[in-house]
């Protein structure tokens, strides 16, 4: 069975700081994992994802994770973190043997002026 | 190109009182539909998802059903809400495995009083 740990759940990071989201995954096939944002209200939007081939994905409001298959990870970071970046973050997992995705708990960002 | 539609936005309902939540999605043919439910605090629960019409999979026992009458249809009903009920409930839509990962609706925010 898949699952998905996301250390933190709540994160502060000053404004123009580094944003490290962290996401750790267990499944016994080749996984393919997603990071999502949530705003106040809103539903869940994809960021990035990362199914085969480069292991450093870049997604939408200069996000980047890393696939580290040693460390089973997939951690979220952003170089300089922006107000508007405050929202909740949630890893996910699924694989190709038509499972459904497993979220994680989910990580608040919060950046602080 | 695909959108997904949900409604309403907000909804308050007594204790006892009928549930109808209607997701539609455009633009794709045969989706794999989901509902989950957010509580206060809480990640991401899977409650239904379908893979074809008249097909409703059930991942938690509860007070609630679904039902999918046309291809691109997904119905949340309840027929007694309990207070319990209350949350913020997200219909989603993907193809085949999942890869390409799922598209989220707005989601409608559900008080039961």
């Amino acid at each position: 069975a898949q699952s998905v740990t996301q250390l933190g759940s709540h994160v502060s990071v000053s404004e123009g700081a580094l944003v490290l989201l962290r996401c750790n995954y267990s499944s016994s096939v080749p996984p393919y994992l997603f990071w999502y944002v949530q705003y106040p209200n809103q539903g869940l939007q994809l960021l990035l994802k990362y199914t085969t081939g480069a292991t450093l994905v870049k997604g939408i409001n200069g996000f980047e994770a890393e696939f580290k298959k040693s460390e089973t990870s997939f951690h979220l970071t952003k170089p300089s973190a922006h107000m508007s970046d405050a929202a909740e973050y949630f890893c996910a997992v699924i694989n190709n043997y038509g499972q459904n995705f497993v979220f994680g708990p989910g990580t608040r960002l919060s950046v602080l002026p | 190109s695909q959108t997904i539609h949900q409604w309403p936005a907000t909804l308050v309902q007594p204790v006892g009182s009928p549930l109808s939540l209607e997701c539609t999605v455009e633009g794709t043919s045969n989706p794999n539909l989901y509902w989950y439910r957010q509580a206060a605090g809480r990640g991401l629960q899977l409650l239904f998802y379908s893979v074809g019409i008249g097909q409703i999979s059930s991942e938690v026992p509860q007070n609630l059903s679904a039902s999918r009458p046309q291809d691109r249809q997904f119905i949340l009903s309840s027929k007694k809400l309990l207070l319990s009920d209350s949350g913020f409930y997200l219909c989603a839509w993907g193809l085949g495995t999942g890869s390409n990962g799922y598209t989220f609706g707005s989601g409608t925010r559900l008080t039961v009083v």
